[in-house]
């Protein structure tokens, strides 16, 4: 089965300053990876999504992620925090299996003014 | 505007009460699931169907049931069994895909507390 680990479960970081989610994926074929938003109280949006085509993915919001097989990872960036990326994230994996999605635990992303 | 509606929004429920959380959706997708979300443990997987009047169980099936009779239409029974259905409870669809990259789509959750 495969499996999704979000290496931390709070990042706080200040206005304008960088920020790294880290994501580490556990799949015994070549998986489709996601990260998804959630905002308090709400569903969950898609930011970006990886389907074995460019490593490196762009999605909404100034996000991207890079696929490294070799390390298993799919960690998500952006050069400069907004106070609007306050939010809950989710790393999460396909399991072709059974076409349902795997998630990871979350990453509460706090940003400082 | 194409979507998913669940409803309620917020419901209680007293101990040994049955209640359904509606899921509706009309972007004409094929598959639907429920999750379940608890603080710290992400969304755990209730219940999933990929076509209409079949469904499977997902990793968190016991104390719950589903039916899919229409296209639109997931509704999930919380049951008397469920020992601690306290929980933000997210429906989501998406387009039955060969290849397993198609994006889910989420409502805007249901919260139940029991009391």
């Amino acid at each position: 089965a495969q499996s999704v680990t979000q290496l931390d479960s709070h990042v706080s970081v200040s206005e304008g300053t960088p920020v790294l989610l880290r994501c580490n994926y556990s799949s015994s074929y070549s998986p489709s990876l996601f990260w998804y938003v959630q905002h308090p109280n709400k569903g969950l949006q898609l930011l970006l999504k990886y389907t074995s085509a460019a490593t490196l993915v762009k999605g909404i919001n100034g996000f991207e992620a890079e696929f490294k097989k070799s390390e298993t990872s799919f960690h998500l960036t952006k050069p400069s925090a907004h106070m609007s990326d306050a939010a809950e994230y989710f790393c999460v994996v396909s399991d072709g299996g059974r076409r349902a999605l795997t998630f990871g635990s979350g990453t509460r992303l706090q940003v400082q003014p | 505007d194409g979507g998913i509606t669940q409803s309620p929004k917020y419901l209680f429920r007293k101990e040994g009460q049955n209640v359904t959380l509606s899921c509706e959706q009309n972007l004409n997708h094929d598959a639907m699931y429920w999750y379940r979300q608890d603080p710290g443990q992400g969304l755990r997987l209730i219940y999933y169907s990929q076509i209409v009047n079949d469904f499977q169980k997902g990793d968190i099936a016991e104390g719950y049931s589903v039916s899919r009779e229409k296209k639109e239409s997931f509704p999930l029974t919380v049951t008397s069994a469920q020992k601690n259905p306290t929980a933000f409870y997210l429906c989501a669809s998406r387009e039955r895909d060969r290849d397993d990259t198609g994006e889910l789509f989420f409502g805007e959750g249901s919260r139940l507390t029991v009391l």
